[in-house]
């Protein structure tokens, strides 16, 4: 199985901050990788898929770059509604993997 | 609207069996790919099952494999998990979601429904 490693595990940053958070790959996944949001108590949400598109909806402060093993979330200018947990996920291959999960807390 | 309403999470005893099930509305359920991923109670997400659109082709995490079943029923619109020999392990909650496109791609997920929960314990 593919595992997939994100850090940090949690982040505080203030509204207007850029926030970057990563995740690796125990192989390479070429660029099937995707992002989810997961509010506190509610579904996960598909923000960016294939490393770097857009889900429809999803405001552009939101960004994903990489490729193989290596890529990262990118959030330009933090909000207040930004408050969640973020994981990565592997579509290389089945079993599909997640990452652990970064929460990221507002200050 | 595009809504996907699970049921069936109940409380079991381990070694018994569950049956979850997935309703869909607002979509061409048939042309689209349907997965279920759990969520542990306060832990991360983990994929469990996918199936794809036509219901030819399903695919199970190896944790599951043998225990538990994916189909759909493409007439009633309707996603079901068969869930058996459940242990403390399969505790949770479980989501079923939608691959974004109708293309046969099975893929990524979203949107997903608000999950149902399955405890199992003594």
């Amino acid at each position: 199985d593919i595992q997939m490693t994100q850090s940090p595990s949690f982040v505080s940053a203030s509204v207007g901050d850029r926030v970057t958070i990563t995740c690796r790959a125990s192989q390479g996944v070429y660029s099937w990788l995707a992002w989810y949001q997961q509010k506190p108590g509610k579904a996960p949400k598909l923000l960016i898929y294939t490393t770097s598109n857009l889900q429809s909806g999803v405001p552009s402060r939101f960004s994903g770059s990489g490729s193989g093993t290596s890529f990262t979330l990118t959030i330009s200018s933090l909000q207040p509604e930004d408050l969640a947990t973020y994981y990565c996920q592997q579509a290389s291959s089945f079993p599909y993997t997640f990452g652990q999960g970064t929460k990221l807390e507002i200050k | 609207e595009v809504q996907l309403l699970e049921s069936g999470g109940d409380l079991v005893q381990p070694g018994g069996s569950l049956r979850l099930s997935c309703t869909a509305s607002g979509f061409t359920f048939s042309s689209y790919a349907m997965s279920w991923v759990r969520q542990a109670p306060g832990k991360g997400l983990q994929w469990v099952s996918a199936i794809s659109g036509s219901g030819d082709t399903t695919y199970h995490a190896d944790s599951v494999k043998g225990r538990f079943t994916i189909s759909r029923d493409n007439s009633k619109n309707s996603l079901y998990l068969e869930m058996n020999s459940l242990r403390a392990e399969d505790n949770g909650l479980y989501y079923c979601a939608r691959d974004p496109w109708s293309s046969g791609s099975l893929n990524w997920f979203d949107p997903w429904g608000q999950g149902t929960l399955v405890t199992v314990s003594s």
